[in-house]
């Protein structure tokens, strides 16, 4: 079984602030994904990363995905109430032929106060 | 574009009464179909897994099962409910460049 790890598992912080998130693996995995819940909704994916080094850009949030493809960095630049959710990391490997399936990580629950 | 649909967003059973929660899929043929549970807004633990028609995976040993009657309909089902069962249901859809989960149930047993 492969594992994700996710720290923190909790961040409180201001608006304005800057955060970073972080998965990591013991395993390699052919992509790894974040993605964003609200409460009572399904996870909406932000971004998937598949090369090894390769970094992200979206408006406020950079990801990286670690040159050895087990690990993987989330950075908000001045955070944002709207920034406030559930963050979930999730590796992809193939399985079983043509089955694609991830494995989440807890996630981090992250609270920007105004 | 492709959608996802799945319901009800909120359930209430007794415990040992059956269960069936659907979803369907639009916009896409063929689609590797997935069911989550999601404990106290954590982390995502995969039920089943689906990649056709009469397809099902189990991941974990449990009180439910999982049936895919047709090409974007999968329905997770159980003769009779435990309190463990609780929890919040996802059912996605994936492709290469991530999961499409739908808006989630949320199950009470009492």
């Amino acid at each position: 079984t492969q594992l994700l790890e996710q720290s923190p598992q909790f961040l409180s912080i201001q608006e304005g602030e800057n955060l970073t998130v972080y998965c990591n693996s013991s395993s390699v995995f052919s992509s790894l994904q974040w993605y964003r819940q609200e409460p009572g909704e399904g996870p909406v994916l932000l971004v998937t990363v598949v090369t090894g080094g390769e970094v992200k850009k979206l408006k406020r949030l950079t990801f990286q995905f670690g040159d050895a493809r087990k690990d993987s960095s989330l950075h908000i630049t001045a955070a944002q109430p709207g920034d406030t959710g559930l963050y979930l990391c999730a590796g992809g490997r193939i399985s079983g032929g043509s089955n694609y399936k991830l494995t989440f990580g807890k996630g981090t629950l992250l609270t920007v106060n105004p | 574009s492709q959608t996802i649909h799945q319901w009800p967003a909120t359930l209430v059973q007794p415990v040992g009464s059956p269960l069936s929660l659907e979803c369907t899929v639009e916009g896409t043929s063929n689609p590797n179909l997935y069911w989550y549970r999601q404990a106290a807004g954590r982390g995502l633990q995969l039920l089943f897994y689906s990649v056709g028609i009469g397809q099902i995976s189990s991941e974990v040993p449990q009180n439910l099962s999982a049936s895919r009657p047709q090409d974007r309909q999968f329905i997770l089902s159980s003769k009779k409910l435990l309190l463990s069962d609780s929890g919040f249901y996802l059912c996605a859809w994936s492709s290469w460049l991530g999961y499409t989960f739908g808006s989630g149930t949320r199950l009470t047993v009492v």
